[in-house]
């Protein structure tokens, strides 16, 4: 089974500042799909950005990015340029990647971390 | 963009009774749903893959008999908490798996049904 870690459980940045949050992952599997959700206090999962673990190139979403290291088995988060509706809970989450299409796993989440943004 | 509808958002009953939850796709078709359990600052928890036309898959732990998922149309899937006790109140969240190549789907949730059994 797989299992992700996200190690601390509340961060703080100044607004416009940059911040990272952490997240490791364990398993076995060789292909898989890494995400970040955001979930605001209206409670709805937000998709933040998806790293496909073939893929080398780290994805980028506007100001959000991540620093993918397939062998270390971490996942992190970068937002730049921290802007208040930033806040959130932020999970990072990991899928098995599908080979037949049928729409096997659901996905496993980290704990979340709790980002707060300081005006 | 895909979109799924959760209903209700927030339902209050009584111990003993039963309560159904539904999960629609609105713009796309999901031939597999998958309900989550989130307890008050904690994180998602996957309680059972629901497959259209098949029987639910039931994470371990997962009360089967108390948690009855139908999934009878692929854009409808339902979660009904049986007999329900203070202890099933919770945040429920579905979400469904839009079509794609294999391997390139994505996953969207619906905003979540707050349940709470007096």
């Amino acid at each position: 089974a797989q299992t992700v870690t996200q190690s601390q459980p509340e961060m703080s940045v100044q607004e416009a500042e940059t911040v990272t949050l952490s997240c490791t992952y364990d398993t076995s599997e060789s292909d898989y799909y890494l995400f970040w959700y955001k979930q605001p206090p209206s409670r709805q999962m937000i998709l933040v950005i998806r790293q496909e673990a073939y893929k080398q190139q780290n994805a980028t979403e506007n100001r959000f990015s991540v620093n993918f290291q397939k062998a270390a088995k971490s996942f992190s988060l970068k937002i730049s340029d921290s802007q208040l509706g930033d806040a959130a809970m932020y999970f990072c989450a990991y899928r098995s990647y599908d080979y037949s299409g049928g729409g096997a796993d659901g996905l496993t989440f980290g704990k979340g971390t709790h980002l707060i943004i300081q005006p | 963009g895909a979109v799924v509808s959760q209903h209700p958002s927030w339902v209050i009953c009584k111990s003993g009774t039963s309560v159904k939850i539904e999960c629609r796709s609105l713009d796309f078709q999901a031939t597999t749903m998958f309900w989550y359990r989130q307890f008050p600052k904690q994180s998602l928890m996957l309680m059972a893959t629901s497959n259209e036309g098949s029987k639910a898959t039931y994470e371990q732990g997962v009360e089967k008999d108390k948690f009855l998922i139908n999934h009878a149309s692929l854009t409808l899937s339902t979660l009904t908490v049986t007999s329900a006790h203070p202890e099933d109140s919770s945040f429920y969240i579905c979400s469904a798996r839009t079509s794609g190549s294999p391997g390139a789907n994505v996953l969207t949730f619906g905003a979540g049904s707050r349940l709470t059994v007096l």
